[in-house]
């Protein structure tokens, strides 16, 4: 089993839709959870840490289910502006060994 | 402007001629690494460093060197290059430990590099 599995997608959805991605961990211990998001084999940017509580930044909202092993991201009314890989990052304690899932693309339709 | 530098942006090479892709960040940042990223697979540390003189392997560290003898670069050197490595390479840093909860690699441009 992968230490971090995404689903590749693409995900193409309309404008104004809700999507969903979840990324499943192997590593029980790990503590650290990240969204990233890449534009077209750009550099990866920080587009959220995932908090055990739940965060919500703006349309985006990101959860941690520890006992199910999985982070997801929730995105509302999307724009053609979102349309990018989006990549779940996963680090067991401080930053030493940082993995990335393998992303999921998003294509956000007119 | 804080930044993380990387140079060459693209080169193409060679099997077996030594290169050096160079990284430079002007952040103060303690912690520096380096990825690679192909189709499929995503993006794998290669090695890291804590701290000055304290590097460590990543994923897959093999055919690949690094140093850190100043704070603010990293290099990484490919001393005999082969096809396989042909990848888009990423450097990143951050302050270590993570910085409260917001945990941030800022990341070079990338070297996309092509090994003949």
């Amino acid at each position: 089993r992968k230490e971090v599995e995404q689903d590749p997608g693409p995900f193409n959805v309309p404008e104004g839709a809700t999507v969903a991605f979840n990324c499943t961990y192997s590593n029980s211990a790990s503590q650290s959870f990240f969204w990233y998001r890449q534009d077209c084999r750009k550099e990866p940017k920080l587009l959220m840490s995932v908090y055990s509580s739940g965060n919500e930044d703006g349309r985006f909202t990101a959860q941690l289910n520890r006992a199910s092993q999985y982070i997801s991201l929730l995105i509302r009314d999307s724009k053609l502006s979102d349309s990018a890989t989006y990549l779940c990052v996963v680090i067991p304690g401080g930053y030493q060994k940082v993995t990335f899932g393998t992303g999921t693309k998003l294509q956000v339709i007119p | 402007e804080a930044q993380v530098t990387q140079n060459p942006r693209y080169l193409i090479t060679v099997t077996g001629k030594k290169l050096t892709v160079t990284c430079s960040q002007n952040m103060n940042h303690e912690y520096m690494s380096w990825y690679r990223q192909d189709p499929g697979l995503g993006l794998r540390q290669i090695y890291y460093s804590m701290n000055v003189e304290v590097t460590d392997k990543g994923d897959v560290p093999e055919g690949y060197k690094v140093s850190r003898k100043e704070k603010r670069n990293f290099p990484l050197i490919l001393e005999s290059p082969s096809p396989n490595q042909t990848s888009l390479y990423f450097c990143a840093s951050s302050l270590e430990p993570v910085a409260g909860d917001t945990g941030e690699l800022f990341f070079g441009e990338g070297s996309r590099l092509t090994v003949l």
